[in-house]
């Protein structure tokens, strides 16, 4: 049972350069999240989707653009990626509506923007 | 902005040791979790206690939460080299249908 797996684990882009973070999760849970970890800040929310077709804005959206393809699948798209996006990014899934249970985290990418 | 804050920031003991982690929190909250991340790894739950409860316990870890106060604070008994990792509290305030975690505290278990 893998979880909730993330694609790619390390990536280095240039300023201005566009990719996509992918995640999948085999649980069959309904939601969805994308967080970003940043040192001394715990993580922030970017978008979640609490189920299959809808999406909403986190904390700190701006820059991100999001798509929940299928139940089992949510990417979080950079179109033009700045040095602030440095980050590492956590997907997570959770079975309850979003905000009140337990959430199943991968293993994180981690992105460095030069 | 961050819901909860943890305290102390870094913590280390001795094998054996208890350690002891707080959370502070601003607003009312539906329920309060705690994770664990190891290094270079994704986050862990571990324990969540609804608003309703004032103390929980799963294996070596005893969670308390006093509303009034708003905090809670994470147990771990007998505290292990494999115990040392990042501890996380994260609330749950209903209405803005999202988790926000604090910043850690980073748990140290010498040998």
């Amino acid at each position: 049972n893998a979880g909730v797996t993330q694609t790619p684990k390390f990536q280095v882009l240039k300023t201005g350069q566009s990719m996509t973070l992918q995640c999948a999760q085999d649980m069959n849970h309904n939601s969805m999240y994308w967080y970003r970890q940043d040192p001394g800040m715990g993580l922030r929310l970017i978008y979640y989707s609490a189920s299959e077709g809808t999406t909403d804005k986190g904390e700190v959206p701006n820059g991100y653009n999001v798509s929940r393809l299928n139940k089992r699948e949510f990417s979080l798209r950079l179109e033009s990626a700045a040095p602030s996006q440095t980050s590492v990014y956590f997907c997570a899934s959770s079975t309850q509506v979003p905000g009140t249970g337990e959430l199943f985290f991968g293993e994180g990418s981690r992105l460095t923007v030069l | 902005s961050q819901q909860g804050e943890e305290d102390p920031q870094a913590l280390s003991i001795q094998e054996g040791e208890n350690a002891t982690m707080n959370c502070s929190y601003k607003t009312s909250i539906n329920n309060l979790q705690w994770y664990r991340q190891n290094s270079g790894r994704g986050l862990v739950h571990l324990i969540l206690i609804r608003s309703n409860e004032r103390e929980k316990h799963s294996g070596r870890l005893r969670v308390t939460l006093d509303t009034s106060k708003k905090s809670s604070s994470l147990l771990i008994t007998a505290s292990r080299a494999a115990d040392t990792a990042s501890y996380f509290c994260a609330t749950d305030a209903g209405s803005a249908r999202q988790l926000t975690f604090g910043s850690g505290t980073q748990l140290t278990v010498l040998p």
